[in-house]
């Protein structure tokens, strides 16, 4: 199960805190990206990065912002801001040398009261 | 930008029997299909793949079928056993937007024994 890690796997904030979900990876991959996961939806796009120091947004933004400082990490922080914080988190990884196919973590579980 | 319908979102078939997920997308650039299988709690796994130059693809008891024309795209699972009860989900990319992923809202298969 290596390879990209995610952690916490559980975390429980109060509203009105910000908090910073961890993600690292040893895949040598170029390319990495978060998603939110709610119930009954699909994974939608927070923010990806396909390159050290450059990040994009993804549809779901708003609330959210990343930094891309190495290649093995995409911290992503869930600010005040974001309404409905409350979800599972996934980040994902690839290599566009290797093919298309995107490597998830484990996840984390954010709860917010 | 794209957007990917799923159906169904349950499906339940007796062990043994095949089960078929189907998949439309809208942006006709779009050039890779990926299916991830998602157990309870667990990460996104993927399952099989299809680029836009090939009509079908088979892995064992798995095959995945292409129709640009329709911009529709299928899963095909055949002998189900048990141990396929999961969640679903289908995608489709373009390489041009950073190979973000664009997710169907997933289907739940649960193979009776």
């Amino acid at each position: 199960d290596g390879g990209i890690t995610q952690s916490p796997k559980y975390l429980f904030r109060k509203e009105g805190q910000n908090v910073t979900l961890s993600c690292e990876q040893n895949l040598n991959h170029d390319a990495m990206y978060w998603y939110r996961q709610d119930p009954g939806q699909g994974l939608r796009l927070i923010y990806y990065s396909q390159i050290v120091n450059d990040f994009q947004k993804g549809d779901i933004a708003e609330g959210y912002s990343v930094s891309r400082e190495k290649k093995e990490s995409f911290p992503l922080t869930v600010t005040s801001a974001q309404k409905n914080p409350t979800a599972f988190y996934l980040c994902a990884s690839s290599s566009p040398r290797k093919g298309r196919e995107q490597y998830f973590g484990p996840g984390t579980r954010l709860t917010v009261t | 930008g794209e957007n990917v319908e799923q159906h169904p979102s349950t499906l339940s078939v007796q062990e043994g029997d095949s089960a078929v997920i189907k998949c439309t997308y809208s942006d006709s650039a779009s050039n890779y299909f990926p299916w991830y299988k998602q157990e309870l709690g667990k990460r996104p796994q993927l399952i099989i793949d299809i680029r836009s130059n090939v009509g079908e693809k088979k892995d064992q008891r798995i095959a995945v079928t292409l129709n640009k024309t329709a911009k529709h795209f299928s899963l095909h699972i055949t002998e189900t056993q048990p141990e396929d009860s999961a969640v679903y989900f289908c995608a489709a990319s373009r390489r041009e937007y950073g190979n973000k992923l664009v997710f169907g809202a997933g289907t739940i298969l649960r193979v009776k024994s």
